[in-house]
């Protein structure tokens, strides 16, 4: 079966770009989505089909995809984008998540 | 701005069902290009995909599940359900139910998620 792979953990200072990534085999013909989900509180999308993001997200949130790899970038990163980022794609009419990769500012 | 809220009980004994229903508030579950979804999370644990219905009536659900799933729609309440069949501890997990709305042609994505809700599976 399909799986999507992220690194369990991403730490980066203050004002920084952060990079979370996802691994499949060959995600980069699928759409990958990103999900923001701080303790407590329900997922957020922060990007759709690789790249776009959704209305009320800000513009350091980008998202890229290829080959293998997608990758979430946060540029500029703040101590409010702490928390869990789950990547996310379409195999056959099923919804994959990725497990997840906790995004510490420190 | 579309808004949903799961509800239903929070304890269920082994190899009872589970049912929980997600009402829909600010746009009609029958119109537009969307698909209504159930997702849930175990404590401390990544989000695992459930199934989803069209307005159509047209579900998919996760292989691993499918057995003991139904997503089913009630256009009448604006409400969409989930059953989960012959429950052990292992679905014990918050249940989150979302909105996927389509765009240009393709998944836009789980744009809008209920707060999520408790279950758990107990005697």
């Amino acid at each position: 079966s399909y799986e999507l792979t992220q690194p369990p953990s991403v730490s980066v200072s203050p004002g920084q770009t952060a990079s979370v990534t996802c691994s499949g085999d060959k995600l980069g013909y699928k759409f990958v989505f990103w999900y923001h989900q701080k303790p407590g509180q329900s997922p957020v999308l922060v990007i759709f089909q690789d790249d776009k993001r959704p209305s009320g997200i800000p513009e350091r949130f980008s998202g890229s995809n290829s080959g293998d790899t997608a990758t979430l970038t946060i540029s500029g990163t703040q101590s409010m984008d702490e928390g869990d980022y789950y990547c996310q794609a379409w195999d056959t009419s099923t919804a994959l998540f990725g497990g997840g990769t906790k995004l510490t500012v420190l | 701005q579309v808004q949903l809220q799961e509800s239903g009980p929070g304890l269920v004994k082994p190899s009872q069902t589970l049912s929980l229903t997600c009402t829909v508030s600010g746009g009609s579950i029958s119109s537009g290009n969307s698909y209504w979804s159930w997702i849930r999370q175990p404590a401390g644990k990544g989000l695992v995909w459930i199934g989803r219905i069209y307005t159509s009536g047209t579900s998919n659900y996760n292989p691993s599940l499918k057995s003991r799933v139904t997503i089913s729609l009630d256009t009448s309440k604006n409400q969409f359900s989930l059953n989960l069949t012959s429950v052990t501890a292992a679905d014990t997990a918050v249940y989150y139910c979302a909105r996927e709305e389509g765009y240009g042609g393709n998944s836009g994505g789980l744009d809008s998620w209920g707060q999520g809700t408790l279950v758990t599976v107990s005697s």
